[in-house]
């Protein structure tokens, strides 16, 4: 089956750790993204890839970081500076300009 | 730039009632627009597109949208609302060739039995 995968569903950290969200996808898209959601926000992108080794801000990136080693994975690690690190995680996948689809989402607690 | 402004964050409906979710977009070049649904603790998954040709979009689950040009819409509607309707929407614009999509705020759909 073709699609985006997140993993882990949920998952649960202490403060002061970094983590890491994995995204893969095997739908041959160039562009991968990842997004943030909080009750009553909306989405708001973190981060957001075009093409393999290349990735760009999106309008949260403080605290989170990417790497886009293979076309099919773009993993984000939430580090230990980033403040209200508990959301909900979105990976998407799509072609330049066009809809994007979304992953299952993994839903972090850090405590 | 582009932008998306979907009016009211909360909309009820009865149960068979009209759905009808607004969503109004700015764009200085001809918009690609999608409107998405997200049911609790999952992803969001495409209801419909337009980018061109037939203003008048059918999508998955007997929602359709128009894209009014003249009225920068593109407003969701459903004949007969059912109750596995409840859920979260939103509206996206891009465009062709662009690095991201827009999205609206989102509107949560509730109906009432």
């Amino acid at each position: 089956d073709g699609g985006i995968t997140q993993s882990p569903k949920y998952l649960f950290r202490k403060e002061g750790q970094n983590v890491t969200l994995s995204c893969e996808q095997n739908l041959n898209h160039d562009a991968m993204y990842w997004y943030r959601q909080d009750p009553g926000q909306g989405l708001r992108l973190i981060y957001y890839s075009q093409i393999v080794n290349d990735f760009q801000k999106g309008d949260i990136a403080e605290g989170y970081s990417v790497s886009r080693e293979k076309k099919e994975s773009f993993p984000l690690t939430v580090t230990s500076a980033q403040k209200n690190p508990t959301a909900f995680y979105l990976c998407a996948s799509g072609d330049r300009g066009y809809e994007q689809y979304f992953g299952p989402g993994t839903r972090l607690t850090v405590t | 730039a582009q932008s998306v402004t979907q009016l009211g964050s909360h909309v009820s409906v009865s149960e068979g009632a009209l759905v009808l979710l607004r969503c109004n977009y700015s764009s200085s070049v001809p918009p690609y627009l999608f409107w998405y649904v997200q049911y609790p603790n999952q992803g969001l998954q495409l209801l419909l597109k337009y980018t061109t040709g037939a203003t008048l979009v059918k999508g998955i689950n007997g929602f359709e949208a128009e894209f009014k040009k003249s009225e920068t819409s593109f407003h969701l509607t459903k004949p007969s609302a059912h109750m596995s309707d409840a859920a979260e929407y939103f509206c996206a614009v891009s465009r062709q060739g662009a690095q991201k999509l827009v999205f609206g705020q989102g509107t949560r759909l509730t109906i009432n039995p």
